[in-house]
Order: C-alpha cells, then structure tokens, then sequence
C-alpha cells in the first residue's frame, strides 16, 4: 500500500472553499485514491474515490493531476459541520490481500 | 441497508477483566475489519475476515485479543486480561470484495469504546 502524506490540521471559514492535498509518491499503476471523512465519536464515512483527472460527487471533488503523485481534496463552501478527520488512502483491487491502513490524517477545523 | 451495528457502544471495565464486543456488518457483505482507535490517531489494522476466513492480524497485536466470524456473519471481537493501555474506540468496518476493479469501500459502524480502570 502506497504511503500517504498530508497536512496534521487546517483552518477555514465558513463559505470558503477548502483543498486538502495528498502526496503519495509511490502510488502503483492500479491504485486508487480514496477519502474517508471521520467526526468525533464515529467511524470514517467514504467520501470519494478515484483514479485519474477529476471525479465530483454531491459532497466534494477529487482532484488528481497526471502524473497521478498528489490528489487534492476540493470541499466547496464549508460549513461548520465539516468540522472532522480527513483520511487519504491509496491501494489497489486487484490481486490484493493487504488490509487497508489509515495515516494520521487532517483534521479540518472550521471558524464561524 | 441497516448499516454496520457495533454493541456495546461504551463499556468499562477493570483491568484483568475479559470483554467481548459484537459487530454485524452488512449483511451482503463479505469482508470484515477491525480497528482500533486511540485519541488523535487514526483508526489502527488488527484483523480482517474474508467471509468466515481470517486473512490477517497485525502483528503488533497481543495474543490478548482474538476474533472470531462464524458463518462469516457477525463477528467478536475478545481481550482478555485487559490491560490500561486497551482503552481506546474499538471499530468495525465492512466492505463488499465482489465489486472487482475498484478499490472497496469500507463501511464503518460507530464503535465500541473501551475504558479499562
């Protein structure tokens, strides 16, 4: 499973638009990127995936340059229920038996 | 879908003590995860289950702890003689391995949290 690193903390705004990166150096020909979303007192909820260019869903966009060594999460207009633990993952399906490992993450902080 | 149960949601014990926690995952699906949490950490790999079969147990993981599948249905999660350093947020998580060509999504339940005295 290919090492990931991130920032330990950010802080924003409400309304603003905040990018989390993700360096993962290592990343293999199948990986996939992946966020987990985690509040306090809960389990880590998926927020999205994917493998190359740009992938939207109704909660964030994932951002994903060519050479495929970063992504960069995009939360448009946060709230202050964004308040949480943001885990990227890298790791492939295929032909895989390792388990699935999360790092320290970012927790995001949101300011009124 | 009911979602991943995890029961109990908070127990207390003293040290020394044996505790057994439940997790029912989805029930179409065939893996399940343990992990465990400790304040300001991420979730931490102890074990996983392909149906009814363990695939993997951390090696930084004591012979205190052991997990069972039956059926590979629910499973539970033992430690015994617990110790201090066992407190922590025990979770579960499921996943679907059918889906091929994609990285699997994991499903987390809400966690047992764990106090040793």
């Amino acid at each position: 499973l290919a090492k990931t690193t991130q920032p330990i903390s950010m802080d924003s705004y409400e309304g603003q638009e905040v990018n989390i990166t993700c360096s993962h150096n290592n990343i293999a020909t199948n990986d996939y990127i992946t966020w987990y979303q985690q509040f306090p007192s809960q389990g880590p909820r998926f927020i999205i995936q994917g493998y190359k260019t740009k992938v939207t869903n109704e909660v964030a966009s994932l951002f994903i340059p060519a050479d495929r060594k970063s992504s960069t999460l995009s939360l448009p207009r946060v709230s202050l229920s964004d308040t949480a633990v943001y885990y990227c993952l890298v790791g492939d399906d295929v032909n895989r038996d390792d388990k699935i490992i999360f790092g320290k993450g970012t927790r995001l902080h949101i300011l009124p | 879908d009911t979602g991943v149960s995890q029961n109990p949601r908070h127990k207390i014990t003293k040290r020394g003590q044996n505790v057994t926690f439940r997790c029912d995952p989805i029930s179409e699906h065939n893996r399940l995860y343990w992990y465990r949490q400790t304040l300001g950490q991420g979730p931490e790999f102890l074990t996983y289950f392909q149906n009814e079969a363990q695939l993997e147990k951390s090696r930084l993981l004591s012979d205190r702890f052991s997990a069972e599948r039956p059926k590979g249905s629910f499973s539970t999660l033992e430690i015994q003689r617990t110790e201090q350093g066992d407190s922590a947020m025990y979770l579960c998580a499921s996943s679907n391995k059918i889906d091929r060509g994609r990285y699997e999504k994991l499903f987390f339940g809400s966690g047992t949290q764990l106090s040793v005295l």
